[in-house]
């Protein structure tokens, strides 16, 4: 059974610092990882999406990597504000088209 | 393009109750997922369905069901409600729910209370 972790599960930065999310995952069989954004009461929104076969996505400030045969994935965002700050949940994507998530890491960006 | 959308987005029900929620997603997506999201479990998958077909379920009791229309919206039903049903019900959708470029879009969710 697939399991997700991502540390830490809260992080307080000062706004303009670079901070990196890591995503950990126990079992290497899936068709992709994305990473998504959620604001307090409200959906997800996809962020990035990594294909199995390739290492990394970007997109304006946030890089995400992956290194499928250590089941681990990190989010990079450059340059943080207060925009930010929003809970980031990763998810893989696996056999039985489903995703499996992470307890998500809660970011608060001060200014 | 207009995204997922999600109705009713808030409802309060009493235990025993049964409800239905719906999910209408993004023109031209197949495959609709549907998430449950808690404090204390987190998000966790009940069931995707493709072209009218529940392809996968969760490990979720049977009062929770669902089902998939032509035009691809889908509506899940929860029968004889209990408290810890409360929670936030989300809806994805994608193309066709399999593959390595699928991207799930999801909706706002519904907020369902259950006193």
């Amino acid at each position: 059974k697939q399991e997700v972790t991502q540390i830490p599960a809260a992080l307080s930065v000062p706004e303009g610092e670079n901070l990196v999310l890591n995503c950990s995952f126990t079992d290497s069989a899936i068709y992709n990882l994305q990473w998504f954004r959620q604001d307090p009461g409200k959906g997800l929104t996809s962020l990035l999406l990594i294909q199995s076969s390739q290492r990394e996505q970007t997109s304006g400030r946030l890089n995400a990597s992956l290194d499928k045969s250590s089941g681990r994935s990190t989010l990079y965002i450059a340059a943080s504000q207060p925009g930010d700050s929003a809970t980031y949940l990763c998810a893989v994507y696996n056999a039985g088209n489903m995703l499996t998530f992470g307890g998500g890491t809660r970011l608060m960006v001060k200014p | 393009k207009a995204g997922v959308t999600q109705t009713p987005r808030y409802l309060i029900k009493t235990r025993g109750q049964q409800v239905t929620l719906s999910c209408s997603p993004i023109s031209g997506h197949r495959s609709v997922s549907w998430y449950q999201q808690t404090p204390g479990q987190g998000l966790q998958f009940l069931f995707e369905y493709f072209s009218e077909t529940q392809r996968n379920k969760g490990n979720f009791p049977g009062r929770f069901s669902g089902r998939q229309f032509s035009n691809s919206r889908s509506e899940m039903n929860v029968s004889t409600l209990e408290l810890g049903d409360s929670a936030l019900y989300l809806c994805a959708s994608s193309l066709d729910g399999g593959g390595s470029t699928d991207t799930q879009y999801f909706g706002p969710g519904t907020r369902l209370t259950v006193l």
